[in-house]
């Protein structure tokens, strides 16, 4: 998995409640991703990031957050989980010098 | 408009078949075309890419092909084996960002 670990790789949590997923990569590469797989909707960019405290919106950011204060980490942030919101959580990091992103294994998050 | 639209949904292919898998994109802006594989548990891993300078791309028994006129590339699978059986997603870049397709699920019997 590209020296990429997610963290938990499996959560079960109550809607209202914060959940907080992190992606940690060993090679210190500046762009990371966070995605969520459905079905029927392929991979959906939530965030990203390059660099440290640089980070933009994706295609569905509405309630989320992420922080980078290491280049290592990229946190994920459910302030207030909805049923919605479960998913399969991708992280990726695309190294300097290509278009390739490459992925973690994964978060699966069921709010109940 | 920032979509890749990917069919069929599911595909079923018999042992040695050929699978093909056909995407297509709006956004002329465009400019790297990986194709994805993905297994039940894990994360999507890279499988082949192409740009749109180049018309078909082959690695083993995995080539793209893609048509810029008619901004369509798909992926075709020789000689399909079960071990191909997954789900594969196209997508495209644009600057740091890639955009999917809604993936296909490929089963190849034996």
């Amino acid at each position: 998995d590209a020296g990429i670990t997610q963290s938990p790789r499996h959560k079960v949590t109550e809607t209202g409640t914060p959940v907080t997923l992190r992606c940690h990569q060993t090679e210190n590469h500046r762009y990371m991703y966070w995605y969520r797989q459905d079905p029927g909707h392929g991979l959906r960019l939530i965030h990203y990031s390059y660099g440290v405290k640089d980070t933009d919106k994706g295609e569905v950011s509405d309630g989320y957050s992420v922080s980078r204060s290491k280049t290592e980490d990229f946190l994920l942030t459910l302030e207030s989980a909805t049923s919605s919101q479960t998913s399969v959580y991708f992280c990726a990091i695309m190294p300097g010098d290509t278009d390739t992103q490459y992925f973690g294994p994964g978060t699966r998050l069921t709010v109940l | 408009q920032q979509q890749v639209k990917q069919s069929p949904q599911s595909l079923i292919v018999q042992k040695g078949g050929i699978s093909i898998i056909n995407c297509a994109y709006e956004n002329t802006a465009f400019d790297y075309f990986p194709w994805y594989q993905q297994f039940p548990g894990k994360g999507p891993a890279l499988l082949i890419a192409i740009r749109p300078d180049v018309s078909e791309k082959k690695e083993g028994r995995f080539t793209i092909s893609f048509n810029k006129s008619a901004k369509q590339f798909s992926l075709h699978i020789m000689d399909s084996q079960p071990g191909d059986s997954a789900t594969y997603f196209c997508a495209a870049t644009y600057g740091n960002k890639l955009v999917f397709g809604a993936g296909t699920i490929l089963r190849v019997k034996s």
